[in-house]
């Protein structure tokens, strides 16, 4: 079975600072990962993804993850944060298990990213 | 383009009581998924349709839930008789292409907020 695990419940950092959100996942399969963000009373929004290929897959806001799977790890960086940045951030994998559940997509718990002026 | 709708987005009931949650997938997208988040904890998967059929309803926690996709439109979620444990926040999905694989991308409504007193 898929899982993956989000070891930090909440991370707070000053405005401009660099952020780490980390995620590790399990599974005997290939998979594929996400990371999804929900901005304060608004719905899930895809933030990345990696399907295959390069290992270091980007955002358009300037978050970037990569795939390490030797580590299964897939966790998301940032350089230099912004207020706007402050929401929660879910990890999540999908993939084959079988035809009828490769769909369904298995969350981390979240980590809440609170940034500070 | 109009985004994944949920209705209501607050709904507060007595144990005992029944709801009926309402999604509306973007339009011309085939795949529709219910998750449902308790508080604190991760989002979790309940149900995919592929039109008005039901795909995958491995997550549903019991028969007290009802899917229905009539039409191969929007969707409802009923609760019946709603329990205590049901809380939380119920996500609807929706996806354009199904490779079967995985890969295809989530658009996630706002969710609705169920609180059973």
């Amino acid at each position: 079975a898929q899982s993956v695990t989000q070891l930090d419940s909440q991370v707070p950092v000053f405005e401009e600072a660099p952020v780490e959100l980390r995620c590790n996942y399990s599974s005997s399969v290939s998979v594929y990962l996400f990371w999804y963000v929900q901005y304060p009373n608004q719905g899930l929004q895809l933030l990345l993804k990696y399907l295959s290929g390069s290992t270091l897959v980007k955002s358009i806001n300037g978050f970037e993850a990569e795939f390490n799977k030797s580590q299964t790890s897939f966790h998301l960086r940032k350089p230099s944060v912004h207020i706007s940045d402050t929401a929660e951030y879910f990890c999540a994998v999908s993939g084959p298990q079988t035809y009828s559940s490769a769909s369904k997509i298995i969350f981390g718990s979240g980590t809440r990213l609170s940034i500070r002026p | 383009e109009a985004g994944v709708t949920q209705f209501p987005s607050h709904s507060v009931i007595e144990k005992g009581q029944t709801v009926t949650l309402r999604c509306d997938p973007i339009s011309g997208h085939d795949n529709l998924y219910w998750y449902r988040r308790v508080m604190g904890k991760e989002i979790k998967f309940l149900l995919h349709f592929v039109k008005e059929s039901k795909q995958d309803e491995s997550g549903m926690p019991n028969n007290r839930f009802l899917a229905e996709r009539t039409g191969g439109t929007y969707s409802t979620l009923k609760v019946q008789p709603a329990e205590l444990e049901d809380s939380g926040v119920y996500f609807c999905a929706s996806s354009q292409d199904y490779s079967g694989l995985g890969t295809d991308t989530q658009y996630f409504g706002p969710g609705t907020r169920l609180t059973v007193l």
